[in-house]
């Protein structure tokens, strides 16, 4: 059963620069959400998609944009890199319509640096 | 007030203890509660969930809800060193978006 992938693993950009972050979402889900975990501090949510809309969007600018493809994969695209965007950039997913289906699983994450 | 509040620890216990993590949140309307666990350098793994009010048991861990205060913990018995971790309390509200607490950092001395 295939978990959550995201790539890169490590990105290192320089302030200004574009980056585009990458998921597949577990075996059977098709929701994917992307939150923000800056050292020390909890998962900070950024945005949820579902049938490739964006559902909900929590307090990030518009500089923070992604997408959901007909496969539920998802992209993170972040523009204008801050020195403040260095954090480590999860996705998560869920199945929508169980039980559980608030129930999320995590990637790895893509630890970004911004210099 | 933050959303979610943990006690940031290090919350320390000795191996075969029970640990007891706490969770407060603040929206009445919130309807679905996790715990997760975070090595450190690693990506956050779901352990419990719970959705009604009182305790729901999974091996070595228990999870207890009272909506009432606003209250979620864990209860991890026999604790191990392999348990020594940050533990995440989440709740998902009224929409689709699930918020984190800080965390709280248990360390189980052999």
């Amino acid at each position: 059963d295939a978990g959550v992938t995201q790539s890169p693993t490590h990105l290192i950009k320089t302030r200004g620069q574009q980056v585009t972050l990458r998921c597949s979402p577990k075996s059977g889900h098709d929701t994917v959400s992307w939150y923000q975990q800056a050292l020390g501090q909890g998962p900070q949510f950024i945005f949820q998609y579902y049938e490739e809309e964006e559902r909900q969007r929590g307090n990030f600018p518009d500089r923070f944009s992604g997408h959901q493809f007909p496969n539920y994969s998802s992209e993170l695209n972040v523009n204008a890199l801050l020195l403040g965007d260095s954090a480590l950039y999860l996705c998560a997913s869920s199945s929508r319509g169980t039980i559980s289906s608030y129930e999320q699983y995590f990637g790895p994450g893509t630890r970004l640096t911004v210099t | 007030q933050k959303e979610v509040e943990q006690n940031s620890g290090p919350l320390s216990v000795p191996e075969g203890a029970i640990a007891s993590l706490n969770c407060t949140y603040s929206d009445r309307g919130s309807q679905s509660f996790f715990w997760y666990r975070q090595y450190s350098g690693k990506s956050p793994e779901l352990i419990m969930s719970i959705y009604s009010n009182g305790d729901k048991e999974d091996g070595r861990f228990t999870a207890q809800l009272n909506k009432a205060s606003q209250y979620v913990s864990l209860l991890i018995r026999d604790s191990q060193p392999s348990d020594s971790a940050t533990y995440l309390c989440a709740v998902r509200g009224g929409g689709f978006k699930t918020i984190f607490g800080a965390g709280t950092r248990l360390f189980v001395k052999a």
